[in-house]
């Protein structure tokens, strides 16, 4: 079975400065995708960053950047330079590829102190 | 304009009612999901209809039934209400049925069952 752990019910982080939110996952699968989404106190959910795991090279998207570790089977998002916007839960997510479901964290409390 | 549209945002109903839920995608996605929050956070996938066919339907109970008029609206309706049921739902949108695509997810309707 597909589990995805995120073992930092919360965190916090001073602005400006750098955080690591950790996620962990299981699967016996090789092809597969993952994700961070960021859901802020209006409840949307944002896709941050997504990672195929084929692909050896970390993701990056501005300030936010992946730590792959496929082996492992780990999935850390690193925020840079931590913007009061940034404060939301972070939830880290499995796709199996070429099948249709997603399989999410129980997510990380961001706070992020100015 | 708003991406995918969920209506009403809030609900609050007795025990044994029966509601709906509305949800509208914008963004001419061929694939749309409801997904269920509960008060951990886990968000958990029940049902995925691709083009209003149903691929996806997780054990949820037969209370919940979902439909799909057409490919840009997936409505959830719930009979019996209980209160195991009082959770955020929230619905998506994808461009298509595989892992890779983006999702796109509604602000959330929060129900609670008294």
């Amino acid at each position: 079975a597909q589990t995805v752990t995120q073992s930092q019910p919360e965190m916090s982080v001073q602005e400006a400065e750098t955080v690591t939110l950790s996620c962990t996952y299981d699967t016996s699968e090789s092809d597969y995708y993952l994700f961070w989404y960021k859901q802020p106190p209006s409840r949307q959910m944002i896709l941050v960053i997504r990672q195929e795991a084929y692909k050896q090279q970390n993701a990056t998207e501005n300030r936010f950047s992946v730590n792959f570790q496929k082996a492992a089977k780990s999935f850390s998002l690193k925020i840079s330079d931590s913007q009061l916007g940034d404060a939301a839960m972070y939830f880290c997510a499995y796709g199996l590829y070429n099948f249709n479901k997603f399989y999410f964290g129980s997510g990380t409390k961001l706070n992020v102190k100015p | 304009d708003t991406a995918v549209s969920q209506t009403p945002k809030y609900l609050v109903t007795q025990m044994g009612n029966d509601k709906s839920i509305k949800c509208e995608q914008n963004l001419g996605h061929d694939t749309m999901y409801w997904y269920k929050q509960d008060s951990k956070k886990f968000l958990k996938i029940m049902f995925s209809y691709n083009n209003k066919e149903l691929i996806i339907n997780e054990t949820v109970p037969n209370r919940f039934s979902p439909k799909s008029p057409d490919k840009a609206h997936l409505n959830l309706h719930i009979n019996s209400l209980e209160l195991g049921d009082s959770a955020v739902y929230f619905c998506a949108s994808s461009r298509g049925p595989t892992t890779n695509e983006k999702l796109f997810f509604g602000s959330g309707t929060q129900l609670s069952v008294l």
